[in-house]
């Protein structure tokens, strides 16, 4: 069963341009939505997350809007920058999970300079 | 704070050798998992841990055994390595099991079985 489903699997963008990654989820439970950032040869990190609560969060370039009717959730990085290649995991969590996450497929972005 | 340490950082082992992946952290986190990670299908839960002393299976638990004697340390067992379990492992540790908490992950252990 695939509760977590994320695209594009891959995205490439020019410097300074907007990313866009999308996570679309079948539990209704889910009540934390998480962004992780991994760099190559590195563990996954927290970049982002939000609560249901609201339908925006912004820190810095990073921008999560979520969309509780259509169980979807983005992650929007303005501006960005070479360093901001890495692959990228949504990995929403419900309050009887806990830490026992379950993680999207991810997406391998590549900023061009 | 070293965060979360995982050893050996590479490993080849030959189809049906044994061998155990280590994690340790030092925060005194709660909860201990062990991910593999391959190409195209995200992060796959294996085994974790709410305390010392309890131990639960995740999403793909066949052919890894786990133990969790201490707090900080929950190290991860092949029994009998196969060529399917060729894939970067890492460790990952959170305050509590409980609730909406952030995951520290170690830097992986790639491992590869021929």
């Amino acid at each position: 069963q695939q509760q977590v489903k994320q695209s594009p699997q891959s995205l490439i963008v020019q410097k300074g341009g907007i990313s866009i990654i999308n996570c679309a989820y079948e539990n209704t439970a889910f009540d934390y939505f998480p962004w992780y950032q991994q760099f190559p040869g590195k563990g996954p990190a927290l970049l982002i997350a939000i609560r249901p609560d609201v339908s925006e969060k912004k820190e810095g370039r990073f921008t999560i809007s979520f969309n509780k009717s259509a169980k979807q959730f983005s992650l929007h990085i303005m501006d960005s920058q070479p360093g901001d290649s890495a692959t990228y995991f949504c990995a929403p969590i419900t309050e009887t999970s806990g830490s026992r996450l379950t993680f999207g497929e991810g997406t391998q972005l590549t900023v061009n300079p | 704070n070293a965060g979360v340490t995982q050893t050996p950082k590479f490993q080849v082992l030959k189809t049906g050798q044994s061998m155990t992946l280590q994690c340790a952290q030092d925060m005194n986190h709660e909860y201990m998992s062990w991910y593999r990670q391959d190409p195209g299908m995200g992060l796959r839960l294996i085994h974790y841990s709410v305390g010392a002393g309890i131990t639960d299976q995740g999403e793909v638990p066949n052919g890894y055994n786990v133990s969790r004697s201490t707090t900080e340390d929950f190290p991860l067992r092949l029994l009998s390595a196969a060529p399917s379990q060729t894939s970067v492992y890492f460790c990952a540790s959170s305050y509590s099991w409980a609730g909406a908490n952030v995951l520290t992950f170690g830097a992986g252990s790639r491992l590869t079985v021929l």
